[in-house]
């Protein structure tokens, strides 16, 4: 299985500041269809998981513009432009190229 | 809106059987993959089960492969998850997902609450 490496694992961020996630593929996630399969999902306490990103860098709908997501081949970043209060949470990167596989998860805490 | 309930977890010993049931509304069921995914307590997310819409293919990873099946029936908009044989190691929240294979890729796009299953003596 394709392994995703995300740092940092535990990410302290001050309120309005910006934030930045890496995760890393074991394996190239370009698609024979030409597409790269990288989203990003976000797990709030209490609430169920939520898809911020699809295909590297498509943001879902009433996703906030804070959000972007940026990458390429096994390199991708997720980044929050200005944190706030409810982007507590741990964030998780997820291959569909290959049979689908997460990252560890990166929790974002407010310092 | 799309909504997502996961059922039927709860406690139990090892070697014993559990169903989840996970009812779905705001979609078009019968025209969508869907999947399962759990978390193991303080562990990452694992994706190890999909059906196709028309429930003719299943998919699963080799923790769960001749132990789970996945079923699901589209007159109900309703998803299923037969677990035999369970494990300690299969105490997990398990959560149901609108997503699966599509032109061999795989994908998620909403989930549901999620369950909660545990395996002990």
């Amino acid at each position: 299985d394709v392994v995703m490496t995300q740092s940092p694992l535990s990410l302290p961020v001050t309120l309005g500041q910006p934030a930045s996630i890496s995760c890393r593929s074991s394996q190239s996630l370009v698609h024979s269809d030409g597409n790269t399969y990288l989203n990003w999902f976000q797990l709030r306490p209490g609430q169920s998981p939520r898809r911020l990103i699809y295909q590297v860098s498509s943001r879902d709908s009433g996703v906030p513009d804070r959000f972007s997501g940026s990458g390429s081949g096994t390199d991708f970043t997720l980044k929050i432009s200005r944190v706030e209060a409810e982007d507590v949470g741990v964030y998780y990167c997820m291959q569909g190229t290959h049979w689908p596989t997460f990252g560890q998860g990166t929790k974002v805490e407010i310092k | 809106d799309v909504q997502l309930l996961e059922s039927g977890g709860g406690s139990v010993q090892p070697g014993g059987s559990l169903r989840l049931s996970c009812a779905t509304s705001g979609l078009t069921f019968g025209s969508y993959a869907m999947s399962w995914v759990r978390q193991a307590p303080g562990k990452g997310l694992e994706w190890f089960s999909s059906i196709s819409s028309g429930g003719d293919a299943t998919y699963y990873a080799d923790s769960v492969k001749g132990r789970f099946t996945v079923s699901r029936d589209n007159s109900k908009n309703t998803l299923y998850l037969q677990m035999n044989n369970l494990r300690v190691e299969d105490t997990a929240i398990y959560y149901c997902a609108k997503g699966g294979r599509r032109s061999g890729a795989w994908y998620i796009e909403y989930w549901g609450q999620g369950t909660l299953v545990t395996v002990s003596s």
